[in-house]
Parts: C-alpha cells; sequence; structure tokens
C-alpha cells in the first residue's frame, strides 16, 4: 500500500528563517506528488504539484527519486505561513490520493 | 461557482443515532471523495466515486455507505454512529488536466458522538 510519511508534526520556525517540510513517498513507479495546505479556519487547498516545477507563494518543492522524498522549501517564512501542510500521493494516474499525517507550520515573530 | 459545498457545518450525536452528511460540487467534476480527518492521523479516504453511478471503498469504509446521488452530489451516511467516528470530514471533487488531477475540498463537517 502507498504510504506517505511526514516525521513531523510541529515545525516552528522564526520569521525569515528558512522552512523545509519534509515527506517521504513509498510508490516505486512514477508518483504524482503535491502539497495541500490549510489556513487556519478555511478549507484545504493545492499549493503546489511536482510535475508542475512551480513556485507558489516562495514555496518549492523537488522530487528526489533516489530519497524518495518530496520535501517543500522556503527560503524566508512569512508570518501567513503558518498553517497545516499536507504531502499527498498519486500513484498510476488514478483519482485516489493517499495524504500524509500533515505538519503544522508556526512561524514565531 | 460556490464550488464544494457541505452540509450541515457541525453535528452532535447520540451513540447508534444515523445521519447523512450532504457533498455537493459545481464544477462538473466527474471524482468525488470523502475524507475524515483526526489529529495525528491526517486526511484518510472513506469512500470516493470515479463518476456518476460508480462508488468505492477507501481506506476507512467500515461504519460508512455513500450514494452519488448525480454527478453533483455525494452524500455520506452513518447507520448507526459510534464515537469512534467523532471527526471531522471533508467531501472533495477532482477534475484532471494533462494528466494530472487537482483535488478541490469543501469547508468540512465537525461531527461529535456522544
Amino acid at each position: 500500500a502507498q504510504r506517505v510519511t511526514q516525521p513531523e508534526k510541529l515545525l516552528s520556525v522564526f520569521k525569515g528563517a528558512p522552512v523545509e517540510l519534509k515527506c517521504n513517498y513509498s510508490y516505486s513507479g512514477s508518483p504524482e506528488l503535491f502539497w495541500y495546505v490549510q489556513y487556519s479556519r478555511q478549507r484545504l487547498q493545492l499549493l503546489l504539484r511536482h510535475i508542475s516545477r512551480e513556485s507558489i507563494k516562495g514555496f518549492t518543492a523537488d522530487l528526489n527519486k533516489g530519497e524518495t522524498s518530496f520535501h517543500l522549501k522556503k527560503p524566508f517564512a512569512q508570518e501567513e505561513d503558518s498553517a497545516m501542510y499536507y504531502c499527498a500521493e498519486g500513484a498510476g494516474g488514478g483519482n485516489k490520493l493517499t495524504f500524509g499525517t500533515g505538519t503544522q507550520l508556526k512561524v514565531e515573530l | 461557482n460556490a464550488g464544494v459545498t457541505q452540509t450541515p457545518k457541525f453535528q452532535v450525536l447520540k451513540t447508534g443515532q444515523s445521519m447523512t452528511l450532504q457533498c455537493a460540487q459545481d464544477m462538473n467534476h466527474n471524482s468525488m471523495y470523502w475524507y475524515r480527518q483526526d489529529p495525528g492521523m491526517g486526511l484518510r479516504l472513506i469512500y470516493y466515486s470515479a463518476s456518476e453511478g460508480t462508488t468505492d471503498k477507501g481506506e476507512v469504509p467500515n461504519g460508512y455507505n455513500v450514494s452519488r446521488l448525480n454527478k453533483r452530489e455525494f452524500s455520506l451516511r452513518l447507520e448507526s454512529a459510534a464515537p469512534s467516528q467523532t471527526s471531522v470530514y471533508f467531501c472533495a471533487s477532482s477534475e484532471t488536466t494533462g494528466g494530472v488531477q487537482t483535488q478541490y475540498f469543501g469547508p468540512g463537517t465537525r461531527l461529535l458522538v456522544l
């Protein structure tokens, strides 16, 4: 079964510090990988997906097949980045996603 | 567009009671999903529907039933609620563009089973 691991339940950083949210996946083929974000009192929404190779709100994520990782990074954290972040994997072009357990990011002033 | 809507927003049930959580989307998406969100467990898929008229079990289907009433609506039913079903329930729908899907989530329903 697919498994997505986010080892940190809570990550606390100071404003302006670099951020790295870790995600490891288990699918051995060519996975579809995503980061979803849930801000306080808002619904879960897509942040970025690996296939687009995009930078959203200053966040980037690189797929490392050798390490089966898809870590989310931002060079300088902002207070508005405080949220719950979920890594998700879709396999084989199917409709289902497997979500990790999430990491709560807290950016302190 | 309202996107994905869910009703009710909050519900308290007694053990053994039944209820149906409603979900609708106005984006003309084929696929719809029900998840539950629990602390430390992330989002777990309960059931999904790849298209109108089809439903399939997800990771945690026990104690739930679903109905894909039409393309817009996908309901989740608890026939006999248990305290273990206390959770936040999210409905989602998805579109696939260029072979990659994007899921759109509803605001969630908080369910407390006493």
